[in-house]
């Protein structure tokens, strides 16, 4: 069973700019999450969307969007970047049941560097 | 905020036991404690999760004590590809937000 696909793995973009990363779930599942890593603040939960529609949200300004299609696919958009949201970006993918009975599966993450 | 402390790191030899503690005072009845790994460069992996009774895989056992506000890791037989960032999270549900709260996690190193 392929695991949680996340393309591309590196980019490097320059402040201003806005970059689109991609999610592929695992088959089935339907509830993909979104996390920011960074070596000062850890991990870090930006939203997870389930059936299409955006279930829940951290504490991220709103140049942090996202949304899923219907086969379960995510994208997340960065808009007018900034130095500080250089990170790595992780996505996970469950069943989604919501009760925590059933595990996030991660993928490998995009780099993204400002310059 | 993190619900869950742990210690920054920890050694281990190889083929030992590695008991990786977990302390989760405020944890509430419905909530349910995960592990995850996490090896530079990769994604985090999934270990094992558990809600009040004691759980085992092939890959590890968690040990919940009966309060549950502390749990353990325990993998049995250490190896060098078990060097890690061990992270102990509890899950809070879609009525609280829906996510998985990570705090600072364990550096575990397997020594040979």
């Amino acid at each position: 069973k392929a695991g949680v696909t996340q393309t591309p793995r590196y980019l490097i973009k320059t402040r201003g700019q806005q970059v689109t990363l991609s999610c592929s779930p695992i088959s089935g599942h339907r509830s993909v999450s979104w996390y920011q890593q960074t070596p000062g603040q850890g991990l870090q939960f930006l939203f997870e969307y389930f059936s299409e529609t955006q279930r829940n949200k951290g504490n991220f300004p709103g140049r942090f969007s996202g949304r899923q299609f219907s086969n379960s696919r995510s994208e997340m958009n960065v808009s007018t970047l900034e130095l500080g949201d250089s990170a790595l970006y992780l996505c996970a993918s469950s069943l989604g049941q919501g009760d925590g009975t059933q595990p996030q599966h991660f993928g490998d993450g995009t780099r993204l560097s400002i310059l | 905020d993190a619900k869950t402390t742990q210690p920054p790191s920890m050694d281990c030899a190889e083929g030992r036991a590695a008991n990786l503690p977990c302390n989760h005072s405020t944890i509430s009845g419905n909530e349910y404690v995960y592990w995850y790994r996490q090896i530079h460069s990769q994604g985090p992996q999934y270990i094992i999760h558990g809600l009040k009774n004691n759980e085992t895989n092939e890959m590890a056992s968690l040990i919940i004590t009966e309060d549950r506000k502390s749990s353990t890791l325990i993998l049995p037989h250490a190896t060098l590809r078990d060097t890690a960032v061990y992270y102990c999270i509890v899950f809070l549900s879609y009525n609280q937000g829906g996510k998985l709260i990570f705090g600072q996690g364990t550096e575990l190193s397997v020594k040979p």
